[in-house]
Formats: structure tokens, sequence, C-alpha cells
């Protein structure tokens, strides 16, 4: 099975200040199409999650030109250049690329 | 989009249950669907998928053998149902579009004596 690991696991932020999460999977997440299905979900306390970013670094509709994603093969990054107090919630990557999907632990991004 | 989940009750262990999920929005026929669910205060976890025919149907070591998914592609609805259940099957269970674009409110099932 595919393992994906977060770090970190808690992200304490001040307002206005850039946030980085890191994801790593123990395998390659590209697939035999050439794309990566390596997603950021984002999921707001008392919320239902929240679909922010798709294969790697494609934004959803409606998401924040602040979050980013990159990376490419094992290793992927999530930014915020600028938190906001809308962003507290827990983070999850979530690769689609290899049976069974999986989720990275998550990390919490709180505010200071 | 909407994804509407039901069905969630509180249910004693070695119960059955079967959830819902109705769809809108989308052509769901066109479409694979999943169930992920989280367990209260803990991360995601992928329970099962079904291809957008129905032919092709994956579930997760955890509940393989006591779920069963299905659809009803005429009524834009997703099941899973649920047997065996265990206290470790407590969980809101959400369903989810391809790649978690959408995602449901979540039904919570709670197994407990």
């Amino acid at each position: 099975d595919f393992v994906m690991t977060q770090s970190p696991l808690s992200l304490p932020v001040t307002l206005g200040q850039p946030a980085s999460i890191s994801c790593r999977s123990n395998q390659s997440l590209v697939y035999t199409d050439g794309n990566t299905y390596l997603n950021w979900i984002q999921q707001r306390p008392g919320q239902s999650p929240r679909r922010l970013i798709s294969k790697v670094s494609n934004r959803d509709s409606g998401v924040p030109d602040r979050f980013s994603g990159s990376g490419s093969g094992t290793d992927f990054t999530l930014k915020i250049s600028r938190v906001e107090a809308e962003d507290v919630g827990v983070y999850y990557c979530m690769q689609g690329t290899h049976w069974p999907l999986s989720f990275g632990g998550g990390t919490k991004v709180e505010i200071k | 989009v909407q994804l509407v989940e039901s069905g969630g009750v509180l249910v004693k262990p070695g119960g059955s249950l079967r959830l819902s999920c109705a769809a809108s929005g989308f052509t769901f026929s066109d479409y694979y669907m999943s169930w992920i669910r989280q367990a209260p205060g803990k991360g995601l976890e992928w329970v099962s998928y079904i291809s957008a025919g129905g032919d092709n149907i994956y579930y997760a070591d955890s509940v393989e053998g006591r779920f069963t998914i299905s659809r009803d592609n005429a009524k834009n609805t997703l099941y899973l149902r649920m047997n065996s259940l265990r206290a470790e099957d407590t969980a809101v269970y959400y369903c989810a579009t391809p790649g978690g674009s959408h995602w449901g409110q979540g039904t919570l099932v709670a197994v407990s004596s």
C-alpha cells in the first residue's frame, strides 16, 4: 500500500505570514497517463472536506490564489502565501494514482 | 453539484445499515464514486470505490467482506451496505466525486452497545 506522510502535524502561523505543508509518498505518484494525481483537501472546523488543488498545482474554482501547490514524483508542497483567519483547519494530501486511494495524516493550521 | 448522504444511525455491534448518497447537478452515470469515512477526531480514510458502470469495485482492507458498494444510475444514487458492524466503524461517512472534487455533508454511523 501507499503511505502518504505529511509534516508538520501542527502549524501555528501568524496572520498574514506564509505557511508551508509537506507531503511525501513512498512511491512515485506519476500515473501511466503522465498525470500526477496528488490533491490537497481542506477541512475547516465542523465542515465537510473541500478540495483546493488537483493534480499537484491546479486550483479548484473559487480557491483563493494565496493557495498554491507544487512538487513532483514523491515530494509535494502546499503553500499559503499569507494566512487568513478563514484558513484555520486541517489540510490533507490525497493520492489518486494507485489503489487504494490514500490520504496523508493531516496538518492542523492554527493562528498563533 | 450536490451530494446528500443519509442513513446514518446508532447501531449495535454486529448490526447492519445501508447508507445512501443522492447526487445532483452532474451526470452521475459518467463518474466513479467513492465512500470516505472519518472517525471522531481522526483523519480521512477511503472506504470504497465504484466505477461509473458499477463493474469495477474496490474496498479498503478494513471493510472488505463486510461492506458492499452499489449504485443506481437511474436514481442518481450511491449506496453502501454495511454488515457485521464494529465499534471501529464509527465515523462520519462521506460520498465524494472523483478526486475528491465534491463531498457531501456526511452521515454519522455510531456502533455501540
